[in-house]
């Protein structure tokens, strides 16, 4: 079983909708999780961290729960801008990154 | 604000091949990294460093060197290059604390043929 596991995609939704992300982390002493968003041929770059009590910024909503081990992230309204790779990312007590393999996301106008 | 600069941006070696990955940063951050990535399999730790002198090994070492012998620079050595090393890598800091942003560089794309 993969450490972290991802809704495996792609998402093809109109400009205006919203769409849930899932992620299972296995490693119950997981420390600290965050989405990263991936362009096309780009780097990883950090979407937003994810914290117990759930957090927002703006159109992205993301929420964590550590009994289930699950995480996910909502983006509202959506943007054709928001078209990329969404990552799942698990920090450990090493401070190591541990990457889901990503789920695609397109817009449609 | 250079970032994480990694050099070369494309790469072409031949089996048996060795050569060096480049990576910088200028955040002084204390902790560094390398992934590679290939389709579907997400980015893989291939080793890392906690600071200068300090390397590890991460998921996937086999096949790769490091050193840190500054806290700037983390280059990656391929030894001997196979076809199973066409990949991309990147190159990752971060200040090291659990709750703290990594940042990439743009990556290499490296084939060997």
């Amino acid at each position: 079983r993969k450490e972290v596991e991802q809704d495996p995609g792609p998402f093809n939704v109109p400009e205006g909708a919203t769409v849930a992300f899932n992620c299972t982390y296995s490693n119950s002493a997981s420390q600290s999780f965050f989405w990263y968003r991936q362009d096309c041929r780009k780097e990883p770059k950090l979407l937003m961290s994810v914290y117990s009590s759930g957090n927002e910024d703006g159109r992205f909503t993301a929420q964590l729960n550590r009994a289930s081990q699950y995480i996910s992230l909502l983006i509202r309204d959506s943007k054709l801008s928001d078209s990329a790779t969404y990552l799942c990312v698990v920090k450990g007590s090493a401070r190591q990154l541990t990457f889901g393999s990503g789920t695609q996301l397109t817009v449609l106008p | 604000n250079a970032g994480v600069t990694q050099t070369p941006k494309f790469q072409v070696l031949k089996t048996g091949q060795s050569m060096t990955l480049q990576c910088a940063q200028d955040m002084n951050h204390e902790y560094m990294s390398w992934y590679r990535q290939d389709p579907g399999m997400g980015l893989r730790l291939i080793h890392y460093s906690v600071g200068a002198g300090i390397t590890d090994q991460g998921e996937v070492p086999n096949g790769y060197n490091v050193s840190r012998s500054t806290t700037e620079d983390f280059p990656l050595r391929l030894l001997s290059a196979a076809p199973s090393q066409t990949s991309v890598y990147f190159c990752a800091s971060s200040y090291g604390q659990s709750n703290t942003e990594a940042f990439f560089g743009q990556g290499t794309r490296l084939t060997v043929v």
